[in-house]
């Protein structure tokens, strides 16, 4: 089974330009998370999607960051424009429908924000 | 919101047991969780406990739940070189299907 699949892996922008950053979850899950580590942190969620709709995005700068997930696969996280304090890893995460690890969020290896 | 907390960091010599503690926040949390997170790479489940359940063991791990203080302890028995990375503790938001609210991740030494 393929892993969750994020790019790119790295991105160094200056502030107040924009990012744009893609996830493509396991085959099959319905549930996707984005979450930011920013160093030192743990990672915090920014919003939650089940099938192509939105679960939970409370904690989601609106102001400057849009999440979508239009066919309920692929999810691109904007930001825009980008803050110095925006530097940190993008981390994407999906879980199953249902089944045997329904419970068990599988992440991937991030994206990793500089803005300078 | 309340934080998880986890101690910053845990030096051990290699063969020994670590020992890595978390406090969480929602004693109505299904499902407590240990991630490993090694330099440059994204998060790997270790193991995670139901909550009606106090203990686990999976191999070296050995997960302890006390609800009633919700404290949750992660024990690696025979800690290897390998072991050497970030712990992160994280506790299942209620109603949110599976979100996860982490803690501030424990850094694990390991030296020879």
């Amino acid at each position: 089974e393929a892993g969750v699949a994020q790019s790119p892996r790295y991105k160094i922008i200056e502030k107040r330009q924009s990012v744009a950053f893609w996830c493509n979850p396991i085959s099959g899950h319905a549930t996707l998370y984005w979450y930011q580590q920013i160093l030192g942190q743990g990672p915090k969620l920014l919003i939650q999607f089940q099938n192509n709709g939105v679960v939970d995005d409370s904690q989601l700068p609106k102001d400057r960051f849009s999440a979508e997930r239009l066919k309920g696969v692929d999810s691109t996280l904007k930001i825009q424009p980008a803050k110095l304090e925006d530097s940190a890893v993008y981390l994407c995460a999906s879980i199953p429908r249902g089944g045997a690890g329904a419970n068990v969020l599988t992440f991937g290896a991030g994206s990793r924000l500089t803005v300078l | 919101g309340e934080d998880v907390e986890q101690s910053l960091f845990l030096s051990v010599r290699e063969g020994d047991s670590s020992v890595i503690n978390c406090t969480y926040t929602d004693s109505s949390s299904t499902y407590l969780y240990w991630y490993k997170q090694e330099p440059g790479a994204g998060l790997q489940l270790l193991t995670y406990i139901f909550s009606n359940m106090d203990m686990k063991q999976d191999q070296r791990l050995t997960v302890l739940l006390n609800k009633k203080d919700k404290h949750l302890s992660l024990r690696i028995a025979d800690t290897q070189t390998g072991d050497s990375a970030i712990y992160f503790c994280a506790e299942s938001i209620p109603n949110s299907g599976y979100a996860l609210n982490f803690g501030k991740g424990t850094s694990l030494l390991v030296t020879p």
